[in-house]
């Protein structure tokens, strides 16, 4: 186990509608990281919060947006969403920003969405 | 063209086979090479870094030839439990923690 968790595990939403999806980092881990996985590919990068605060994007638009808590866990956001949003999203902490090369991510287990 | 590129297989072998995965990434600023393994659709976990000495670990060696931007993966005596999906996973100089995935190369040990 991580120690990362994350809600729900499996969500199911309609075109059109809003979501969000939560992760509890790891104990003392300060960064969170977003990854979209679709069926068949790798997962994507989405953002990553440290202290509270967005210090990355991957090229996903603005309807996808984030929080990072005081108490460093996450929310994932994605408004009007739409089919191709279908993906699992995965979730991972670390100590620090990811300035060390060789500092590691723990991944929560992931949310299945599936948009219809 | 994808940054990270791997053939995504599937991969079939007997239990005992040696399997080997390639990899090559676009971006020479690439600072740090990571295997990945991901069990079906459950959270990818860290099999091994990848330096330019090459490493080994147990049965798994991996290589990286950063003038080719070339990255290699071996799995000697492979066994059922070997059955996953292999995931090329780069980082750039100065990106914290965006890692950059290739799409996975599936690999089925059969007994």
């Amino acid at each position: 186990e991580t120690g990362v968790t994350q809600s729900p595990t499996h969500l199911i939403k309609t075109r059109g509608q809003q979501v969000t999806l939560r992760c509890s980092s790891q104990s003392g881990h300060n960064t969170v990281s977003w990854y979209q996985q679709a069926l068949g590919q790798g997962p994507q990068f989405i953002f990553q919060y440290y202290r509270e605060e967005e210090n990355g994007r991957g090229n996903f638009p603005p309807r996808f947006s984030g929080l990072q808590f005081p108490n460093y866990s996450s929310e994932l956001n994605v408004n009007a969403l739409e089919l191709d949003d279908s993906a699992l999203y995965l979730c991972a902490s670390s100590l620090g920003q990811g300035a060390g090369t060789n500092e590691k991510l723990f991944f929560g287990s992931g949310t299945q969405l599936s948009v219809l | 063209r994808k940054e990270v590129e791997q053939d995504p297989g599937p991969f079939n072998v007997p239990e005992g086979a040696t399997v080997a995965f390639n990899c090559t990434y676009s971006n020479s600023a690439s600072q740090s090479f990571f295997w990945y393994r991901q069990d079906c659709r459950k959270e990818p976990k860290l099999l091994m870094s990848v330096y330019s000495s090459g490493n080994e670990d147990g049965r798994f060696t991996a290589q990286l030839n950063r003038a080719s931007q070339y990255i290699s993966l071996l799995i000697r005596d492979s066994k059922l439990s070997d059955s996953a999906t292999y995931l090329c996973v780069v980082r750039r100089n100065n990106a914290g923690n965006m890692l950059t995935f290739g799409g996975g190369t599936r690999l089925m040990v059969k007994p």
